[in-house]
């Protein structure tokens, strides 16, 4: 079975300091892994993918996010927060070959990133 | 181009009472979903649509039916709401995946409350 764990469900950090969102995942083969963003009642927005490849993804608004089988992890970073940044993230993770459209979501981190 | 517009934005039903989640997308996308958004739970796929005229169930399918009315719009109808049914409803549409790996696109979502 396909799952995700984001082990923080809170991240605090101070505007201008690296930011680290934690992601692991579990899939028996090669896994899709994807990073959204929610604002406050607003929907969920992409902010980068790993398919395959480099294991440093770049992504929207500064974000990055790296790739590491081994520790089967996907975590995402920004060098400098924003107090804008400060939102619910979602990673997410699909199997290779896998029924089309199948996303498993983490529960969500909510950073916040204060002045 | 407005996306993914989900009516209505609020609604609040009686236990029993029925009612239909609309969903449009304007990108010409082939695959739509619905998810729920429960608090510490992340989002669930209730069914998904991976193109026109077919539709599967995803995790948490059940008390739902849905319809993939055309390409743009797909449905999704709670026959007789229970208060576990209280959560926030997503849709999201993608490209077809045959063709590659492709994020999913969402809408504002709609907040029901189950009385």
């Amino acid at each position: 079975a396909q799952s995700v764990a984001q082990p923080e469900d809170q991240v605090n950090v101070a505007e201008g300091n690296p930011l680290t969102v934690k992601c692991t995942y579990s899939v028996s083969g090669n896994p899709y892994l994807f990073w959204y963003v929610q604002y406050p009642n607003r929907g969920l927005q992409f902010l980068l993918k790993y398919i395959t490849g480099d294991n440093l993804v770049k992504g929207s608004y500064g974000f990055e996010a790296e790739f590491n089988k081994s520790q089967t992890s996907f975590h995402l970073k920004k060098p400098s927060a924003l107090v804008s940044d400060s939102a619910l993230y979602f990673c997410a993770v699909r199997e290779m070959g896998s029924t089309l459209g199948r996303l498993y979501f983490g529960r969500g981190t909510q950073l916040t990133v204060w002045p | 181009n407005a996306g993914v517009t989900q009516t209505p934005k609020f609604q609040v039903l009686k236990t029993g009472q029925s009612m239909t989640l609309q969903c449009a997308q304007d990108m010409n996308h082939n695959s739509m979903y619905w998810y729920r958004q429960d608090p510490g739970m992340g989002l669930r796929l209730i069914y998904y649509s991976a193109s026109e005229g077919t539709t599967d169930k995803g995790e948490v399918p059940n008390g739902y039916n849905v319809s993939r009315l055309n390409k743009r719009e797909f449905s999704l109808r709670l026959e007789s709401a229970a208060p576990s049914q209280t959560s926030v409803y997503f849709c999201a549409s993608s490209e077809f995946e045959t063709s590659g790996i492709y994020e999913q696109y969402f809408g504002p979502g709609t907040r029901l409350t189950v009385t």
